[in-house]
């Protein structure tokens, strides 16, 4: 497997309900960061767990790091039709020039 | 959030010829990078640019590209002949804080298309 996969590729929920993706890995990190991509846009910066880091919330998102089995998860709670979108993991591998490595993505439908 | 602008959103060429893409970072910040996605693809790293020199590239980074940094706020990425694998999206970031392990900021990116 490569360097930043994610699990599903793709997930289909409803409106208010959780939606949970997962992020393999295969280095030691700096950090790994997490980011939000509509069709075709730009990719927007969601929320970074650094390496020491266990889980951090902001707003609705909620990230675990575990690095012993180099696996992150972002949940969203009570999401919305806004949350459609693409989402993706990046590490920061150590010992790069803090390049981000991106993992395949997973793409989130969220119905009415 | 802090912001990092890119020109042009789209620009469209023939196979062969040269494009210059623009990108304009983070104020006062020492790290820059070039990343691309092709359509349907995942992000890829082109090129970490730190202290006016190229710090890592990667694989795609051949001969056919360059970076530079013309004057004090802009950074650019050069093709020097387009071929029709080139057409994606390009991106450019800079990390928050200036320090490599910050959060990294994307430009809304160009969409380069090759004909």
């Amino acid at each position: 497997s490569q360097q930043g996969e994610e699990d599903p590729q793709a997930l289909s929920i409803q409106e208010g309900e959780n939606a949970t993706m997962n992020c393999s890995y295969k280095t030691s990190i700096n950090n790994l960061q997490w980011y939000r991509q509509n069709s075709g846009r730009g990719l927007v910066h969601l929320i970074l767990i650094r390496s020491n880091e266990r889980e951090k919330h902001s707003g609705r998102l909620r990230v675990t790091l575990d690095t012993s089995k180099k696996s992150s998860s972002l949940l969203i709670t009570a999401s919305r039709a806004a949350d459609t979108a693409s989402y993706f993991c990046a590490t920061d591998e150590t010992g790069t020039a803090s390049k981000l490595t991106f993992g395949t993505g997973t793409r989130l439908q969220v119905t009415l | 959030e802090p912001e990092v602008t890119q020109t042009p959103s789209h620009q469209v060429t023939q196979m062969g010829q040269e494009v210059i893409l623009r990108c304009v970072p983070i104020s006062n910040h020492l790290y820059f990078y070039w990343y691309r996605q092709i359509l349907g693809q995942k992000v890829e790293f082109l090129v970490s640019f730190y202290n006016n020199e190229i710090s890592e590239k990667s694989e795609i980074f051949d001969d056919q590209f360059s970076v530079e940094r013309p004057d004090g706020s802009n950074f650019t990425l050069k093709i020097r002949s387009t071929k029709l694998e080139d057409s994606a999206m390009y991106f450019c970031a800079s990390p928050r804080g200036g320090a490599s392990t910050d959060t990294q900021y994307f430009g809304p990116g160009t969409r380069l298309t090759v004909l």
